[in-house]
Parts: structure tokens; C-alpha cells; sequence
């Protein structure tokens, strides 16, 4: 049973360039989340999506960041015109019914904007 | 919103050594997590204890949720124990709030 798969494992972007963040959840799971973690901080709490459905979005910036979970496929975090302010690795978890304590977290996709 | 603090910001052990960190939380909870990020950056949970005492080999965690805080103990600590360790809290059941971690350095 493969963990979250998060790819790619770093990505580098320069300034005003897209970027795709993909998670697979674990076999079964069909809730994710995404957590953004800055350089030398806590993770952060973006979204939280079910398939075809975004639950809770408070935690993403307002501008520039969406994310989707469609019925088929990973789920798939995307940042257009990225900024320096972007660097930061970012994690996807998930979880087989929903709720924070079942969660598993990936690898992380450490981003790099230059 | 929920503030979390962690308890020492970092720290320094010789291999074999114990050491305690702290959470301290603002508010009630329905959720309570230990993670430790490795070297390499990857998350594991170690624990999930809104109440209540449990231990996992060498760590043991305590949380007292009427005082709000909780504790991990690191007994006899090795050099793979190194890393960052987070306190997470939920408190509406889908997402963590995470402190600022305790770095921990564990040296030979």
C-alpha cells in the first residue's frame, strides 16, 4: 500500500511561471488536504477538498492559488505567477473518511521560485 | 483563532539523553498530534492524544487538556530521533492548527 504520493519531489519556477503541485492520496482515502510549511515555520493549512468538491478553502490565498480533486486523477494544487513569496515546500495528506486524525501526510513538493 | 506554542525552540542533546517538550494551546480541542519531520522532510505522526498518557517505545506522550497543554518525552535519545518535532491541534475536526515546531539536535 504506497503512502500519499506527492510529485514532483522539487520543483523550481522562475517569477510570473506556473506551478503544479500533484498528490495521490493512499488507496482509499478520498479526502485530502494541503498544507503549505515556510522556511523555518509550522505547516499551514490551505485546503481541504473531497472528490470533486472543495469543503474548506479558508486557509488559501485569496489570488493566484486554486486546487481541484476530480473524480479521476490526483489531486492537483496550482499557483499561476508565482512570486518569491511562494517558496516553500508544501504537503498534502489524506484521509479514508474525513477528520484531521486519520490523516497521513506525503513527502512534500519543496518549491522554489527564482 | 487557536494559538499554539511549542517549548524550547531548540535543542541540544547528547546521544543517550532524556528530554521533555512542551505544547501549550489556547483553547479547547477535539484533536491533539505529535509529528516529528525528519532530516529529510518527511512528516510522521507519532502520536494522536487529545487526553490522556501514551508511549511508543522510547517516546511517551501526556496531554492535559483542562490545562491545555501536552507533553512528548524522549527517553534515552539517539541520533535518528534528530529533526524538527510539531505539535498539531484540530478543533473542528478536519484541520490542524501546527505550533513552530522544537528543533531537536541529537549529537554522538
Amino acid at each position: 500500500n504506497a503512502g500519499v504520493m506527492q510529485n514532483p519531489r522539487h520543483l523550481v519556477r522562475r517569477r510570473g511561471q506556473e506551478a503544479r503541485l500533484r498528490c495521490s492520496p493512499m488507496k482509499g482515502h478520498s479526502h485530502v488536504y494541503w498544507y503549505r510549511q515556510l522556511p523555518e515555520e509550522g505547516l499551514k493549512f490551505m485546503v481541504y477538498l473531497q472528490k470533486e468538491n472543495i469543503i474548506d478553502e479558508s486557509g488559501m490565498p485569496k489570488e493566484r492559488f486554486s486546487a481541484e480533486f476530480p473524480k479521476e486523477g490526483p489531486s492537483i494544487l496550482r499557483i499561476q505567477q508565482v512570486v518569491r513569496g511562494d517558496s516553500a515546500a508544501y504537503f498534502c495528506a489524506s484521509s479514508p473518511l474525513g477528520g484531521s486524525r486519520g490523516y497521513t501526510f506525503g513527502s512534500g513538493t519543496r518549491l522554489t521560485v527564482v | 483563532g487557536i494559538q499554539v506554542e511549542q517549548s524550547p525552540p531548540d535543542l541540544i542533546l547528547q546521544e543517550g539523553a532524556n528530554s521533555t517538550l512542551r505544547c501549550n494551546f489556547s483553547d479547547s480541542v477535539n484533536n491533539l498530534q505529535w509529528f516529528h519531520q525528519n532530516p529529510w522532510g518527511q512528516l510522521i505522526n507519532l502520536f494522536y492524544i487529545p487526553s490522556g498518557t501514551k508511549q511508543n517505545g522510547r517516546l511517551s506522550a501526556t496531554t492535559v487538556a483542562t490545562e491545555r497543554y501536552s507533553l512528548l518525552y524522549i527517553s534515552s535519545s539517539q541520533t535518528t530521533d534528530s529533526g524538527v518535532y510539531f505539535c498539531a491541534v484540530g478543533t473542528d475536526g478536519n484541520k490542524l492548527v501546527f505550533g513552530a515546531g522544537t528543533i531537536l539536535r541529537v549529537k554522538s
